[in-house]
């Protein structure tokens, strides 16, 4: 059974700082992996999406990387912005079925 | 309009009540799905549409009943709900069932059960 766990589950930040945020999967099988924000009281966005043979994926500041062999995802956050803070989830996809972590809750402070 | 309405945003609900929640999705997918939100855990898939038949069921007790007329609405029916359902109802869909596909999310119907 494919189980999820970020870490930290919470992080705070000035801006301006590089982060990264932790993936980690029990079942190495998976079609993809995805990230999803998420603010408060609202539903989810998707942010990257790394296929099963790819090792990362971007989109502006934001850079996702990929190890299936040691069940790993980070997601990599340059130069963080107050606008930023919001919830991270990341979801791994196999037997069609998206697992979803708890979350890392991101506080980015001016 | 977003690509995954759902309404109400908000509900609250007696034990004996019958609510139902709607989604509706305007990107022409052909699947669509309902997770539930609670505190402090993990997102959990309920059902699972594909081109208007339920291809899954994550046993969900009976008192949620899903109901999909057609490819771009989604249904939730509820009745006779305990506190412990109280939780962030969140609609999604995808160009067809996962894997491979981006999954879009609507806004969330946040129900309390009283």
């Amino acid at each position: 059974k494919q189980e999820v766990t970020q870490i930290p589950a919470a992080l705070s930040v000035p801006e301006g700082e590089n982060l990264v945020l932790n993936c980690s999967f029990t079942d190495s099988a998976i079609y993809n992996l995805q990230w999803f924000r998420q603010d408060p009281g609202k539903g989810l966005t998707s942010l990257l999406l790394i296929q099963s043979s790819q090792r990362e994926q971007t989109s502006g500041r934001l850079n996702a990387s990929l190890d299936k062999s040691s069940g790993r995802s980070t997601l990599y956050i340059a130069a963080s912005q107050p606008g930023d803070s919001a919830t991270y989830l990341c979801a791994a996809d196999n037997t069609d079925k998206l697992i979803f972590g708890t979350g890392t809750r991101l506080q980015v402070f001016p | 309009e977003t690509g995954v309405t759902q309404t109400p945003r908000h509900l609250v609900m007696g034990m004996t009540n019958k609510k139902s929640l709607k989604c509706e999705q305007h990107l022409g997918h052909n699947a669509m799905y309902w997770y539930k939100q609670s505190a402090k855990k993990p997102l959990e898939l309920m059902f699972v549409y594909s081109l208007e038949e339920r291809v899954e069921n994550n046993s969900v007790p009976s008192r949620f009943s899903p109901e999909c007329p057609n490819s771009s609405h989604l249904f939730l029916h509820l009745h006779t709900l305990q506190p412990e359902d109280s939780a962030l109802y969140l609609c999604a869909s995808s160009q067809d069932r996962v894997p491979g596909n981006t999954i879009y999310f609507g806004e969330g119907s946040w129900l309390t059960v009283v």
